[in-house]
């Protein structure tokens, strides 16, 4: 079956620790994006890449970085420089299609600070 | 930026109808719904792009009027299957080009028996 998948689903971070969230897809598809959700506030796009071996900040970007090795595969790092990390993350994909490109999106990753 | 949608909740009994809308002050593309359980992943539901069409899903459908930057998202006869929180995305127009997809705070919608 084609879609997405994310690890772990709950992953917790002790103080001054970088922490990476796995995401891949078997979709084909070519752009990957990394969102973040806090309780009340929607998804805020943190970065997003549309080809391998780029990718562009969104809205909040700091403390986080990633890397775009292979066209399946978009790992998010959470820094200790991102103070706030608690949050739901998700990564989504889509097929670059024009007019009608939609965002498809994995199960998730739930961070915890210990 | 970010399209505001109301209302931010609301509570009905199975059977009933419900209105969600999305509402931007940006020029609009497209505008795009989804449905999220509690601790799930978002699903996909339609696009809407602009030329004021309106599209339908079973019970669901929605409407785009471009003139207004405003979506409606109607959901009839709801089910308990329709609990959840809803998310409009809207990706701007800019010239040629478009924006990200900017996301709402959701409307959460709560189907009792």
């Amino acid at each position: 079956d084609g879609g997405i998948t994310q690890s772990p689903k709950y992953l917790f971070r002790k103080e001054g620790q970088n922490v990476t969230l796995s995401c891949e897809q078997n979709l084909n598809h070519d752009a990957m994006y990394w969102y973040r959700q806090d309780p009340g506030q929607g998804l805020r796009l943190i970065y997003y890449s549309q080809i391998v071996n780029d990718f562009q900040k969104g809205d909040i970007a700091e403390g986080y970085s990633v890397s775009r090795e292979k066209k399946e595969s978009f790992p998010l790092t959470v820094t200790s420089a991102q103070k706030n990390p608690t949050a739901f993350y998700l990564c989504a994909s889509s097929k670059v299609a024009g007019r009608r490109e939609t965002q498809y999106f994995g199960p998730g990753t739930r961070l915890l600070v210990l | 930026q970010q399209p505001v949608q109301s209302p931010q909740a609301v509570i009905l009994r199975e059977g009933e109808d419900a209105v969600i809308n999305c509402s931007s002050s940006k020029a609009l593309y497209s505008v795009h719904w989804y449905r999220q359980k509690h601790g799930e992943a978002p699903i996909f539901l339609m696009i809407l792009l602009k030329g004021g069409e309106q599209k339908g899903h079973d019970k669901i459908s929605a409407s785009f009027n471009e003139k207004k930057q405003q979506s409606s998202l109607y959901l009839t006869a709801s089910q308990l299957s329709y609990s959840g929180t809803y998310f409009c995305g809207t990706r701007a127009s800019y010239g040629g080009s478009q924006g990200n997809l900017i996301f709402g705070k959701g409307t959460k919608l709560s189907v009792k028996p």
